[in-house]
C-alpha cells in the first residue's frame, strides 16, 4: 500500500543548531514533492516545491532534497530559531500539475533558546 | 486581504443535521482543494476543482458530502446527515498551475 512517513513525530534543537526533518515514502512515483509549515489552529503554509527532476532547492535558511532512488527528501533548516518552531508536512504531488496533495503526518519541531 | 477565507470559522451541529461551508480562493487562482485535517493527522484530500469543473474526487468521500464551485470563483462544501466522524478541521486551498497550494484558515466542524 502507498505510504508517506515522517520519520519523527517531535523534534528538539537548540537555537542556532541546524534542523533536519525525514520524509519517505513507498509505492509513490510523485512528479514533486512540497514541505508545508502549520502552526496551531492554522492552514498549512506552503514553503517550497522540489521536482523529481530536481536534487536540491534553497530558499533562504532552508533547503530541500529530494533522492527518487531512496524513495526520500530531506528538509533543513540552517541557523534555527525559536520561531520556527511548528509542524513541518511533506506532501507528495502525482500525475498532472495541480492536483491533490498527499500530506505525511509532520514533524513537530521545537527549537529553544 | 487577498488570501484564502473560509467561513464559518467554527460550526457546532448536531448529529443528523446538514452543514454548509463556503471557501473564497485567491481571485486569480484556477484551481481549488478541499481537504480534511484531524488531530495529529496530515491533511486528507477530500475533492479538487478546475475553475468550475470538480476534476478529481476522493474514493474515501462519502455521498453525504458533496462540494460545488459555480462559476469557478468561490467554493461550497456541504455534508448531509452529519455524523460524529465528521468533527474535524476542513481546510479549502487555491492555486496557480504548479506551485504550493494555498491554505485558508480552516473551518472547525464538531458534531455532538
Amino acid at each position: 500500500s502507498q505510504k508517506i512517513e515522517q520519520n519523527s513525530e517531535a523534534l528538539n534543537i537548540q537555537e542556532g543548531k541546524t534542523a533536519t526533518l525525514t520524509c519517505n515514502y513507498t509505492n509513490y512515483s510523485p512528479a514533486y514533492l512540497q514541505w508545508y509549515r502549520q502552526d496551531p489552529g492554522r492552514g498549512p503554509v506552503f514553503l517550497l516545491l522540489i521536482r523529481e527532476n530536481e536534487k536540491e532547492k534553497r530558499k533562504e535558511r532552508l533547503k530541500v532534497t529530494f533522492d527518487t532512488t531512496l524513495k526520500q527528501s530531506l528538509f533543513h533548516i540552517t541557523a534555527s530559531q525559536p520561531a520556527d518552531s511548528a509542524t513541518y508536512l511533506c506532501a507528495l504531488g502525482e500525475g498532472q500539475a495541480g492536483t491533490a496533495l498527499i500530506f505525511g503526518k509532520g514533524t513537530t519541531l521545537s527549537v529553544s533558546s | 486581504d487577498t488570501g484564502v477565507s473560509q467561513n464559518p470559522r467554527h460550526k457546532i451541529t448536531k448529529r443528523g443535521q446538514n452543514v454548509t461551508f463556503r471557501c473564497d480562493p485567491i481571485s486569480e487562482h484556477n484551481r481549488l482543494y478541499w481537504y480534511r485535517q484531524t488531530l495529529g493527522q496530515g491533511p486528507e484530500f477530500l475533492t479538487y476543482f478546475q475553475n468550475e469543473a470538480q476534476l478529481e474526487k476522493s474514493r474515501l468521500l462519502s455521498d453525504r458530502f458533496s462540494a460545488e464551485r459555480p462559476k469557478g470563483s468561490f467554493s461550497t462544501l456541504e455534508i448531509q446527515r452529519t455524523e460524529q466522524g465528521d468533527s474535524a478541521m476542513y481546510l479549502c486551498a487555491s492555486s496557480l498551475e504548479l506551485v504550493g497550494q494555498f491554505f485558508g484558515p480552516g473551518t472547525r466542524l464538531t458534531v455532538l
